[in-house]
């Protein structure tokens, strides 16, 4: 089946720290990967894609590097920031199914201190 | 735009009553995704719709939840009865196309709390 899995959070940093979420997945055809944020009190919003193999996603300092030989998407930030706090969530849909789904990891809590 | 619209943001009812979720999607967008969050259970997609009409149903717990697509401006998610397990935040989402090639833009949600 098709599944995405991702490091359990909570993660803690401070601010400045580098930052790297693990996402692996599971895919039976052509997968696009994605990485949602939510902040609080919000929904969730793209934060970056990849529609195909060695593609990265980049986007307000994240990247993540779409790795088909080791089925990962990890996402990652040279210097985080007090308002990076918020939950990640990995994902990846099939581009060729006629099922018309997101598959969303469980999401990374991710909170920095100051 | 003024992106997905969700309402009520927040709605408090007792165990027994019937709840209704109002979503207006993006203009133009032809996909539209109910969603449930839950701490204990994550983001569980509901139903969603193509063009009005359901494709996937299978992620609505029990018959006492049922979605409704009109037109192509509005959809609503009813509840009825409502149980306090019903309680979570409900986000509505829309996309302009298949999702294997565009992003969901999600509504801010209906925070559900059944007493």
């Amino acid at each position: 089946g098709n599944s995405v899995t991702q490091m359990e959070g909570p993660v803690t940093l401070s601010e400045e720290a580098f930052l790297t979420i693990n996402c692996t997945y599971t895919a039976t055809g052509y997968p696009s990967l994605f990485w949602y944020v939510q902040y609080p009190g919000e929904g969730l919003q793209l934060l970056l894609k990849a529609t195909k193999a060695d593609d990265k996603g980049s986007n307000k300092g994240f990247e993540a590097t779409y790795r088909k030989e080791t089925t990962s998407f990890h996402l990652e930030k040279g210097s985080v920031q007090v308002s990076d706090s918020a939950v990640y969530f990995c994902a990846l849909s099939l581009r060729y199914s006629s099922a018309s789904k997101i598959i969303f990891g469980s999401g990374t809590r991710l909170s920095i201190r100051p | 735009d003024a992106g997905v619209i969700q309402s009520p943001r927040h709605e408090v009812t007792e165990m027994g009553q019937e709840v209704t979720l109002r979503c207006k999607p993006i203009s133009g967008h032809d996909y539209l995704f109910w969603y449930r969050q839950t701490m204990m259970r994550g983001l569980e997609l509901l139903i969603y719709f193509n063009n009005n009409v359901p494709i996937d149903d299978s992620g609505m717990p029990e018959d006492r939840f049922s979605a409704k697509m009109p037109n192509a401006s509005f959809s609503t998610l009813k509840i009825q009865p409502s149980e306090p397990r019903d309680s979570a935040v409900y986000f509505c989402a829309s996309s302009p196309g298949t999702v294997g090639y565009y992003e969901q833009y999600f509504g801010p949600g209906t925070r559900l709390t059944v007493t």
